[in-house]
């Protein structure tokens, strides 16, 4: 079954990149889907940072698209977020997921999730 | 932008019980919403998508419906493991979530 992992440091400076990366197994990334990243900060709601595609075609929340950028490593059945500069209010719960078949927004699968507190 | 505002904000209710569940978009969103239901500590999970179609391995408990500006999920004999937060979402521009409604079982 599809299974994705977030990985990347818990703690990042402020004013400085917040990064991180989310490994797919048991779904080959270039098959489809849009895979994306949604953070939470600490009891709030759900927001969507960005999505991609297979492709490498990109899609921003415009709240975030001058300092976001997603990628993916086909080889390496993986993709990343970059988020920079970081600030206290990036402090989060970043989750990786994937769409479901046929759906380009409702999300079926997700990581368990990252906690990144951004502080000095 | 369009917003979602999902209502209420809480509610309690007592295992069998039916419970009703609110979403409105401030402009249309064809059928284009989802539902997700979110445990303490865990990440979300599908239950809907497309206003009325249940994600793989969802109750028949779960259902929903509506349509332009309106939705509503509904789940039919709460079960106490149905407690959490659950998040409607439109698939337009930033794919926005509501601010979500918090069910306690009683």
């Amino acid at each position: 079954q599809v299974q994705l992992q977030e990985s990347g440091p818990g703690l990042v400076k402020p004013s400085d990149t917040l990064s991180l990366t989310c490994d797919v197994s048991g779904y080959s990334i270039t098959i489809g889907n849009y895979w994306a990243w949604i953070r939470q900060a600490p009891g709030k709601g759900l927001e969507w940072i960005g999505s991609i595609y297979h492709s490498g075609t990109t899609y921003y929340n415009p709240s975030l698209k001058t300092r976001v950028t997603i990628s993916v490593d086909t080889s390496k059945n993986r993709f990343s977020l970059h988020l920079s500069p970081a600030t206290a209010a990036d402090t989060a719960i970043y989750f990786c997921a994937r769409t479901h078949d046929g759906s380009g927004y409702a999300f079926q699968h997700w990581g368990q999730g990252s906690l990144v507190a951004v502080s000095s | 932008e369009i917003v979602l505002t999902q209502s209420p904000a809480a509610l309690s209710l007592s295992p069998g019980e039916r419970a009703t569940l609110s979403c409105r978009a401030s402009h249309s969103v064809s059928s284009s919403i989802a539902w997700y239901q979110q445990r303490a500590g865990q990440a979300p999970r599908l239950l809907i998508f497309d206003a009325s179609n249940r994600a793989t391995g969802i109750p028949a408990r779960f259902s929903g419906s509506g349509s332009g500006t309106d939705f509503t999920l509904t789940i039919t004999s709460l079960e106490t493991e149905d407690c959490g937060v659950y998040y409607c979402q439109h698939r337009y521009t930033s794919l926005t979530f509501g601010g979500g409604t918090k069910v306690e079982i009683k």
